[in-house]
Order: structure tokens, then C-alpha cells, then sequence
């Protein structure tokens, strides 16, 4: 089945500077590359969302691309803020309606 | 309503016991998820219904574990027997059917086995 991993595990930024957190994965049939926004007591929140045959996807300070095969997406966030201090989560699958194989999770602190 | 619900928030039970946890999706959204997190893990999938029918339940860890959607909505997840491995918070989602692979996840209900 699908691995995905997450490096690193926690991540320091001061605030105003960016954040790159990457993952990787196993399964070459995986096409939908999530990633989701998690903060204390709360459900995971979909921020950025990448298919497989799109190599970089942006959405105001967030950003993510997809390197098929090496196999790795990466999440770009820049001019980080507090308020993005969260763990974050990437995740794959392999399309519609099938279950996503979630990482460990990396928490990003942004020191104001 | 306007998001996923999951009641109770949260769940304190003894060894042994039965509890059954609810979730409510989003109006209209066919396709209904559950995950379970453990502290500082990503959530690990349990079940997928489409509809009524459970889609895929590879992820039951064993038959303590059973999820029902009877009239395609409201879902239960049931355990029997909890144990004390059982602890974890059980999260909810929900999304629209055909492809609209943004799921909308529920708060969750921290479970606690004693």
C-alpha cells in the first residue's frame, strides 16, 4: 500500500520568512496530492490540493508543486505569519472517492 | 448544517464497554469518511461508505469495529469490547460525490479508554 513521509518533523521560522515542508511517496498510481492544516482540538482543514498532472499549484502565500518522479510534493508558504503555527499534513491517493494515506504531521512554529 | 458534526467531543469509558460515536455530514455529500488519530500521527483511514454501502472497510483494525450509515447521512461508528488501545480522537468527513476529492472533516470525538 502507499507510504507517505514527512521531513522534518518540526520546523522554526521567524515570522515574515518562508516555510518548505516536504513529503514523499511510494505508490506511482497515486494522482491527488493534499495537504491539510490542523490546529489544536480541531479537525484537519484542506489547504492545497495538487493532481498529478500539474507540476505547481498556487493560491495567495501558499503553494505547493509535484515532482512525479522523484516521487516528492513539497508545501511552500511564504511571508509566514503566528496565525500559521499549526501542524500541517500531506497526503495521497489514488483519486475519487478512495481513502488518503495521511503523514506523520510537521509542526511549524513561527516565532513573531 | 454548514460542517461535518461529531458528537460527543468527547468520550471517557471503561475497559470492556460499548460507545458509539455520530457523525453528521454535510447536507447532500454522498460520500462519508472515517479516521482515527493517534497523538502525534497523521489520521489513519477505518472506513468509506457511498451511500448507504460501506465502500471500503480495510481499514476496521478488527471486528470490535463496525460502522453503519443506514438511510445514507448520519453514520455510527461502534466499538465493543473498548480496550485501552482504543484511545485516539475519531475524526469525520465528508465529501460530494464524483471526483470532488476535497474532503471536509469533522472536529472529531476524542475517545478515552480507562
Amino acid at each position: 500500500g502507499e507510504n507517505v513521509e514527512q521531513h522534518p518533523s518540526t520546523l522554526s521560522v521567524q515570522e515574515g520568512d518562508s516555510a518548505v515542508i516536504k513529503c514523499t511517496y511510494s505508490d506511482s498510481a497515486s494522482n491527488y496530492f493534499p495537504w491539510y492544516k490542523q490546529e489544536l482540538g480541531k479537525g484537519p482543514q484542506l489547504i492545497i490540493d495538487i493532481r498529478s498532472n500539474v507540476g505547481e499549484k498556487k493560491d495567495q502565500r501558499i503553494a505547493v508543486t509535484l515532482n512525479k518522479t522523484a516521487k516528492h510534493f513539497s508545501l511552500h508558504i511564504t511571508e509566514t505569519q503566528p496565525e500559521d503555527s499549526a501542524v500541517y499534513f500531506c497526503a495521497a491517493n489514488r483519486g475519487a472517492n478512495s481513502k488518503l494515506t495521511f503523514g506523520k504531521g510537521i509542526t511549524l512554529s513561527v516565532r513573531p | 448544517g454548514a460542517g461535518v458534526s461529531q458528537t460527543p467531543s468527547n468520550k471517557v469509558t471503561e475497559k470492556g464497554k460499548y460507545v458509539e460515536l455520530r457523525c453528521d455530514p454535510i447536507s447532500g455529500h454522498t460520500a462519508l469518511y472515517w479516521y482515527r488519530q493517534s497523538l502525534g500521527q497523521g489520521p489513519e483511514f477505518l472506513i468509506y461508505f457511498q451511500g448507504t454501502g460501506a465502500a471500503d472497510d480495510s481499514g476496521l483494525p478488527n471486528d470490535r469495529f463496525f460502522a453503519v450509515r443506514p438511510e445514507g447521512s448520519v453514520s455510527t461508528l461502534k466499538i465493543q469490547r473498548t480496550e485501552r488501545g482504543d484511545s485516539a480522537v475519531y475524526l469525520c468527513a465528508s465529501s460530494s460525490s464524483q471526483g470532488a476529492l476535497g474532503y471536509t472533516f469533522g472536529s472529531g470525538t476524542r475517545l478515552t479508554v480507562v
